[in-house]
């Protein structure tokens, strides 16, 4: 069946450091995939998606890039923040006759130190 | 105005209990979905309904049911209740069903069965 793999957390970083947050994917077709954030106490926000090979989904200065080669869709910021700590959950979309239905990696918890 | 709300925000009960837990959109959407977030964080999809539809139902203890009486409510009542039970339930909802489309979570609910 689908599924996706991040990287085991918790990540600790200082502020202005490089973030890499590693996901990989299996799934039959072409999936979607997406970042979805969830910042404490809070229910996950869509950080931004990809739906087909080699696109780059961006935004807040995050970026993740679609290789179908590596099957992968990973995570980079250049310079995260203390407002970045949060849990990050990659996903994917396999549609066909999944009806919506997203599989979610098991979440990275991101914390950004001053 | 909140788009996706969930009552109670916190529910502590005992085992053997039977208790709901109530979600309303205003966005519009036609697909609503429940999720449980493990405490490892990990989330797992449970149900969605198109249109007051069922569409997706994953393998879950038929102590769970769903219930949606309109297109911009979908509850869920859970009898019996058990210690694993305890996790935080998201209700989604999404514009429509059968694609990439972003998922719009409310903020949780907390079930703790003691």
């Amino acid at each position: 069946g689908d599924s996706v793999t991040q990287m085991e957390g918790p990540v600790t970083l200082s502020e202005e450091a490089f973030l890499t947050i590693n996901c990989t994917y299996t799934a039959t077709g072409y999936p979607s995939l997406f970042w979805y954030v969830q910042y404490p106490g809070e229910g996950l926000q869509l950080l931004l998606k990809a739906t087909k090979a080699d696109d780059k989904g961006s935004n807040k200065g995050f970026e993740a890039t679609y290789r179908k080669e590596t099957t992968s869709f990973h995570l980079e910021k250049g310079s995260v923040q203390v407002s970045d700590s949060a849990v990050y959950f990659c996903a994917l979309y396999a549609g066909g006759t999944s009806y919506g239905k997203l599989t979610f990696g098991q979440g990275t918890i991101l914390t950004v130190h001053p | 105005d909140t788009a996706v709300s969930q009552t109670p925000k916190y529910l502590v009960t005992q085992m053997g209990n039977d208790k709901s837990i109530k979600c309303e959109q205003n966005l519009g959407h036609d697909t609503m979905y429940w999720y449980k977030q493990d405490s490892k964080k990990f989330l797992k999809i449970m149900f969605s309904y198109n249109n007051k539809e069922l569409i997706i139902n994953e393998t879950v203890p038929n102590r769970f049911s769903p219930k949606s009486p309109d297109k911009a409510h979908l509850n869920l009542h859970i009898n019996s209740l058990e210690l694993g039970d305890s996790a935080v339930y998201f209700c989604a909802s999404s514009p429509q069903v059968g694609g990439p489309y972003e998922q719009y979570f409310g903020p949780g609910t907390r079930l703790t069965v003691t």
